[in-house]
């Protein structure tokens, strides 16, 4: 059965902060390990990683893979009270169309 | 742009009723998956259809059934509810296998209390 979990449960910090948010997982026949945001409602896409090493980046986010290790990191810089939020982590194996999600970790930003 | 639509949104229920929710999206995606989100729990996916008039079961498919009768359009079915499926009900398309694109596009969820 896939696992994923994700720490810290919470995390409370202030403006201005960076935070690192971790992933570790147990797939059969990994394909994909995929980053979500969900602010009060939707979860919404933030990014697909496939390959090892390979550092994807979106403005203060940015993130990486180690498959060897079977971990991830999701890296906020200089965080701002919009950031505060549940950040979901998910894997995709080859073997079908599901995603299995992690607990989540619920990040709060104050000012 | 609509994208995915869910409804209702809030629904209080007493246990042994049964109710219909509704998802339709507009993107034109052959897969739409049902998940139930629980605190702690992250998404956990009940069921899922890869195409029109096709269904298959997720992680926790028990108490519920599912529908594809077009392709817009995803319904899950409580026959009979119970207190354990008090939760927030998530629908997602997308137009590739996750696999192959990863990224779904979610409804903004159904509340669902039972009683």
């Amino acid at each position: 059965e896939d696992k994923v979990v994700q720490s810290p449960l919470s995390l409370v910090v202030h403006e201005g902060d960076t935070v690192t948010l971790n992933c570790s997982y147990e797939v059969t026949n990994f394909r994909s390990l995929l980053w979500y945001k969900q602010e009060k409602k939707a979860p919404t896409f933030l990014f697909m990683l496939t390959s090892s090493g390979i550092e994807k980046k979106s403005g203060r986010l940015s993130s990486i893979l180690d498959k060897k290790e079977l971990f991830s990191i999701l890296n906020i810089t200089a965080t701002q009270t919009g950031d505060s939020a549940v950040y979901l982590c998910a894997v995709a194996n080859n073997a079908g169309n599901m995603l299995t999600f992690g607990g989540g970790t619920r990040l709060m930003v104050k000012p | 742009n609509a994208g995915v639509t869910q409804t209702p949104k809030f629904r209080v229920l007493k246990t042994g009723q049964s109710m219909t929710l509704l998802c339709a999206q507009d993107m034109n995606h052959e897969y739409m998956y049902w998940y139930r989100q629980d605190p702690g729990m992250g998404l956990r996916l009940i069921h899922y259809s890869v195409g029109e008039g096709t269904t298959a079961k997720g992680e926790v498919p028990d108490g519920y059934n599912v529908s594809r009768l077009k392709k817009q359009n995803f319904l899950l079915g409580l026959e009979s509810a119970a207190p354990s499926q008090t939760s927030v009900y998530f629908c997602a398309s997308s137009f590739l296998g996750t696999e192959n694109t990863g990224e779904l596009f979610f409804g903004e969820g159904s509340r669902l209390t039972v009683l």
